[in-house]
């Protein structure tokens, strides 16, 4: 059974700094990963999609990396700022295409 | 890109009434649309699979009774939570996939329901 960890479940910053958020998923037979992003109250914004043939993706300040073999995504977020301050959810989508998410990572960039 | 429109955004019921929320593909057909909910600081969890024209498949101890689903359309789906109770307030969300954009996911904007 997929399993999917993100760590750490919380990080504060402060404005300005690099960072990387990490997931780990137990059962590398993925379709793609995505990173998504939720306030508060809020649906979800999806950042970042990756295919399982992928390793990376950019958008923007943003970038994500795969690495199958070893069940590990990162995010790197560049020049972080009070704006990106939200929790970030990572998620696999399995061979039915249904998605199997992480607790996610509660970030906080203090100005 | 492919948009999910879901509504209410908000909703607040008494005790054993009845919430139906609706999510629509605006630009794309969906023949699959999912259903999660999310209880405060936790993670989304996956409730069901409402497939265009069949029974939803609900995930284990989803009570397909009390959340009905129904995807009559290529772009409509509806969950409808009956006889409501406090412990049904809960954060819902839709999400449909285009399969036409590299089986990415596109969210609703989801639905904050309150039981009182």
């Amino acid at each position: 059974k997929q399993e999917v960890t993100q760590i750490p479940a919380a990080l504060s910053v402060p404005e300005g700094e690099n960072l990387v958020l990490n997931c780990s998923f137990t059962d590398s037979a993925i379709y793609n990963l995505q990173w998504f992003r939720q306030d508060p109250g809020k649906g979800l914004t999806s950042l970042l999609l990756i295919q399982s043939s992928q390793r990376e993706q950019t958008s923007g300040r943003l970038n994500a990396s795969l690495d199958k073999s070893s069940g590990r995504s990162t995010l790197y977020i560049a020049a972080s700022q009070p704006g990106d301050s939200a929790t970030y959810l990572c998620a696999v989508a399995d061979s039915n295409y249904q998605l199997i998410w992480g607790a996610g990572t509660k970030l906080i960039i203090k100005p | 890109g492919a948009v999910v429109s879901q509504h209410p955004s908000r909703v607040i019921c008494k005790s054993g009434t009845s919430v139906k929320i609706e999510c629509r593909s605006l630009d794309f057909q969906a023949t699959t649309m999912f259903w999660y909910r999310q209880f405060p600081k936790q993670s989304l969890m996956l409730m069901a699979t409402s497939n265009e024209g069949s029974k939803a498949t609900y995930e284990q101890g989803v009570e397909k009774d009390k959340f009905l689903i129904n995807h009559a359309s290529l772009t409509l789906s509806t969950l409808t939570v009956t006889s409501a109770h406090p412990e049904d307030s809960s954060f819902y969300i839709c999400s449909a996939r285009d399969g036409t954009d590299n089986y990415g996911y596109t969210f609703g904007s989801g639905t904050r329901l309150t039981v009182v």
